[in-house]
């Protein structure tokens, strides 16, 4: 299974854009790149995912790079509602029945 | 609104005894479903993966006979933690796939499980 690698935690100012990075140097080209976010006794909460193009959604954009070795999520402007665990995750593709496998995580902390 | 539902949230059993913790979508069918184990402040562990109408398939070190999952439906499916011990108190999560390619994949709420 390929493993993504991110960083522990990172700081943000609110209403400032924040970049979360994550890598995935050993990604297969049926890799789907996911990203959620979860709060203390929640389930992950969906932000986005994409294959080899650039996405944008509602919550988030997602840039991947273009050997797919590492994607990063972009928040435009960070509140503190956005306080929480990202995690990069990789779900295999090449079967319907694939499976997602989480990174370690980066704790996001939002100061006002 | 949620799409995958989780029951119980909380439940707490006697040390030797099994609990059933089901998993719901909701307005979807999953025809694939995950379960997943966390321990305070660590990621997301995958234990096993199942499809609807088959067997389910457990990530390596997880015991399928302690922990029995069920996908009888395309919108349920079921872990039992059999003879229950302290050590398997922990948070455990679902989530739930339509099971085509790059569709988003859905996370339930979540449950504890205190073993005591």
């Amino acid at each position: 299974d390929a493993k993504t690698t991110q960083p522990n935690s990172m700081e943000s100012n609110e209403e400032e854009p924040v970049h979360l990075p994550c890598n995935h140097s050993t990604i297969s080209g049926t890799d789907y790149i996911h990203w959620y976010r979860q709060l203390p006794s929640q389930g992950p909460e969906y932000v986005i995912h994409g294959l080899t193009s650039n996405v944008n959604n509602r919550m988030a954009s997602l840039a991947i790079a273009e050997d797919r070795k590492s994607s990063t999520l972009i928040l435009h402007r960070a509140t503190l509602r956005d306080a929480a665990v990202y995690y990069c995750a990789l779900f295999d593709g090449s079967s319907n029945t694939g499976k997602l496998i989480f990174g370690q995580g980066t704790t996001l902390q939002v100061k006002p | 609104g949620a799409v995958v539902s989780q029951h119980p949230s909380r439940v707490i059993c006697k040390s030797g005894t099994s609990v059933k913790i089901e998993c719901r979508s909701l307005d979807f069918q999953a025809t694939t479903m995950f379960w997943y184990r966390q321990f305070p402040k660590k990621s997301l562990m995958l234990m096993a993966t199942s499809n609807e109408g088959s067997k389910a398939t457990y990530e390596q070190g997880v015991e399928k006979d302690k922990f029995l999952i069920n996908h009888a439906s395309l919108t349920l499916s079921t872990l039992t933690v059999t003879s229950a011990h302290p050590e398997d108190s922990s948070f455990y999560i679902c989530s739930a796939s339509r099971g085509a390619r790059g569709n988003t994949i859905y996370f339930g709420e979540g449950s504890w499980l205190t073993v005591v």
